[in-house]
């Protein structure tokens, strides 16, 4: 069975700070995508990256970049030069199947991050 | 713009009443949606799967006589909460198709 561990619960750092979310994936499926989301307190998720199972490559988008090794089924989160627009809850998802009518995204249980001013 | 709408965006209801959630995709056709779960502080939990035309698939432990799902149009699905319980009091979000941009804002349900 699939399923997304996310060790750290709560993360507060100092505006400007360097922080990076964990998190470790279990799947029996070769093919798999894996995600990140935002959830602001509004409640809205807001899509970060989709990576699929054959890309390993590191990408970076301004701020956030990705860290995907799959020898060690882990997927981390980097925030570069935090700001406190960047507090949210941050959740890691898993897709077994390819994109398609039937797919699940399983999440796993999110990681609290507070940027302090 | 948002592709996808959910209506209503919060509602409070009374214990034993049963309320009903709309999932819209705006500007292309769903032929699945998805239903999630969410408590206070809490991850998503996928309660079901939607598919137009045919019954929902359910997740463990979810109870499809609780929570009717009806996915009549490729636009259109809904969630509904029968006889609602202050247990019930989450947020439901909905995704629509198969791109995992698609989810709707949520709504939050408060039973009292």
């Amino acid at each position: 069975a699939q399923k997304v561990t996310q060790a750290q619960t709560e993360i507060s750092v100092v505006e400007k700070e360097d922080v990076t979310l964990d998190c470790v994936y279990e799947t029996r499926d070769t093919t798999y995508y894996l995600f990140w989301y935002k959830q602001p307190p509004s409640g809205e998720l807001v899509f970060l990256i989709r990576r699929n199972s054959f890309d390993e490559q590191n990408e970076i988008s301004g701020r956030y970049s990705w860290n995907f090794q799959k020898s060690t089924s882990s997927f981390n989160f980097t925030i570069t030069a935090s700001q406190v627009v960047d507090s949210a809850v941050y959740f890691c998802a898993l897709s077994e199947a390819p994109m398609n009518r039937d797919d699940k995204i399983i999440f796993g249980k999110g990681t609290r991050l507070h940027i302090l001013p | 713009g948002a592709v996808v709408s959910q209506h209503p965006s919060w509602v409070i209801c009374k214990s034993g009443t049963s309320v009903k959630i709309e999932c819209r995709s705006l500007d292309f056709q769903a032929t699945t949606m998805f239903w999630y779960r969410q408590f206070p502080k809490q991850s998503l939990m996928l309660m079901a799967t939607s598919n137009e035309g045919s019954k929902a698939t359910y997740e463990q432990g979810v109870e499809k006589d609780k929570f009717l799902i009806n996915h009549a149009s490729l636009t259109l699905s809904t969630l509904t909460v029968t006889s609602a319980h202050p247990e019930d009091s989450s947020f439901y979000i909905c995704r629509a198709g198969s791109d995992e941009q698609y989810f709707g804002p949520g709504t939050r349900l408060t039973v009292t």
